[in-house]
């Protein structure tokens, strides 16, 4: 158990549809990334926060959005669904920023299914 | 384009057998880490380098970071089911973006 919880599990839903996907990192914890990974494919860096402050960005849709609260949890918001959004959802969380030599511990991922 | 390439994509082996995965980046790096990812898990951190020319080992794991600090290996001597999984790297590049390498993806034949 990395200590980063993610819900919900699984989630199905149609084109066109707009989900929430919720993650509270490690206590302690203020940077918090978020992943995709679709079938067969790599870890595609989405966006980073760090103590409610979006701190970069990378292969992240304008359909997509995320946010990091006071209380550090962070939410990640898809709309507009499309089939290809079909993926492994992934949050992980450091101590520190990227580039601060942190190891990040992933939770255990949400199962998004768009039909 | 992709910024980290894993080579090979995919490696059988025989149980007993080493298996070793290399990453390029097409930049340098100020740290490079390894995950391990279980099929249907989530990834797991290994190991973090951070020197020119750093050399790790975890048991019957080596993990070299390259001089340039563009590449890097993760060699695994006699390996066991246990090994079964795909193995990562990753770097943080322009700052705080953090991009994973490809993967290789291990099965390990007993």
């Amino acid at each position: 158990d990395s200590g980063v919880t993610q819900t919900p599990k699984h989630l199905i839903t149609a084109t066109g549809q707009r989900v929430t996907l919720r993650c509270s990192p490690r206590s302690g914890d203020l940077s918090v990334y978020w992943y995709q990974q679709s079938l067969d494919q790599g870890l595609q860096f989405l966006i980073q926060y760090y103590n409610g402050e979006e701190r970069a960005k990378g292969n992240i849709l304008e359909r997509f959005s995320a946010q990091q609260f006071p209380d550090l949890h962070s939410e990640l918001n898809l709309s507009s669904l499309e089939l290809g959004d079909s993926a492994l959802y992934f949050c992980a969380s450091s101590v520190g920023l990227a580039d601060s030599y942190n190891e990040q511990f992933f939770g255990p991922g949400t199962r998004l299914t768009v039909l | 384009g992709q910024q980290v390439m894993q080579i090979p994509q995919y490696q059988h082996v025989q149980e007993g057998e080493d298996f070793t995965t290399y990453c390029n980046s097409s930049t340098t790096l100020s740290n490079i880490q390894w995950y391990k990812q279980r099929p249907g898990g989530h990834p797991v951190f290994l190991i973090q380098l951070v020197k020119s020319g750093e050399v790790k080992k975890q048991k019957r794991l080596t993990f070299q970071f390259g001089e340039a600090k563009k590449n890097s290996s993760l060699h695994i001597t006699a390996t066991q089911t246990t090994d079964v999984g795909t193995y990562f790297c990753a770097g943080p590049f322009g700052g705080n973006q953090f991009y994973f390498g490809t993967g290789t993806s291990l099965t390990v034949i007993p």
